[in-house]
């Protein structure tokens, strides 16, 4: 059974750090793309990042919004994804998801979100 | 970025009745597309992708379709259990989602 576990989401103030952990079981991590995805409360869906199978630098994208203050990362030989969030604002309150990307194709398309971990709330306040 | 717009915003049926709910591209994505169904508290999860293909184990009253920048998700006969946010996500570009559509049951 795929499992995706969010760790490390919680209470921050303006300005602080957080690294948010993924921990993937049930499928060949190494194999697969993967998303983090937000959505602040009450809001709708937002991408946030996106990492490569392999993890290489030139294939990691973000979201523009975030103005390099967040970095992606993955751990194939632990099965784990990674966000580090630096300056966190008020506005990055929300739950953080990661998600595999399915149906991926090289150049062509970004793959769809098959499987979702339950997610972290990453709360911004002081 | 490509900007995604769905219709309606919110829709209130009863069990039994057709819905549609309606997803716009603000350029061509091909069939780059995938519809998801979130539940309060819940993560979402993928009902169609590539447009019109149904993941699987999802109930085959839910259908897709379209192509190009204009898609469609039919659930054909609404049960209870549909209650929830629709989102649908284009992939074929940086990804986006559009805004939602709450379905209510009547």
């Amino acid at each position: 059974e795929v499992q995706l576990v969010e760790s490390g989401g919680g209470l921050v103030q303006p300005g602080g750090s957080l690294r948010l952990s993924c921990a993937a079981s049930g499928f060949t991590f190494s194999n697969y793309e993967m998303n983090w995805v937000r959505q602040a409360p009450g809001k709708g869906l937002e991408w946030v990042s996106y990492i490569s199978s392999s993890g290489g630098g030139d294939t990691i994208y973000y979201a523009d919004s975030l103005k390099g203050r967040f970095t992606i990362s993955r751990d194939n030989a632990k099965n784990s994804l990674y966000l580090q969030m630096h300056s966190l604002r008020a506005e990055d309150t929300a739950i953080y998801y990661c998600a595999r990307l399915g149906g991926y194709i090289y150049g062509v398309n970004w793959g769809y979100h098959d499987y979702w971990g339950q997610g972290t709330l990453v709360t911004v306040s002081s | 970025d490509i900007q995604m717009t769905q219709s309606p915003s919110t829709l209130s049926a009863s069990v039994g009745d057709r819905v549609t709910i309606t997803c716009r591209a603000s350029q061509s994505i091909s069939s780059w597309l995938a519809w998801y169904q979130q539940r309060p508290g819940k993560a979402p999860k993928v009902l169609i992708y590539e447009a019109s293909r149904l993941e699987a184990a999802v109930p085959s009253r839910f259908s897709g379709s379209g192509s190009g920048t204009e898609f469609t998700l039919t659930i054909s006969s609404l049960q209870p259990e549909d209650s929830a946010t629709y989102y649908c996500h284009q992939y074929g570009a940086p990804p986006t989602f559009g805004q939602g559509t709450k379905l209510e049951i009547k």
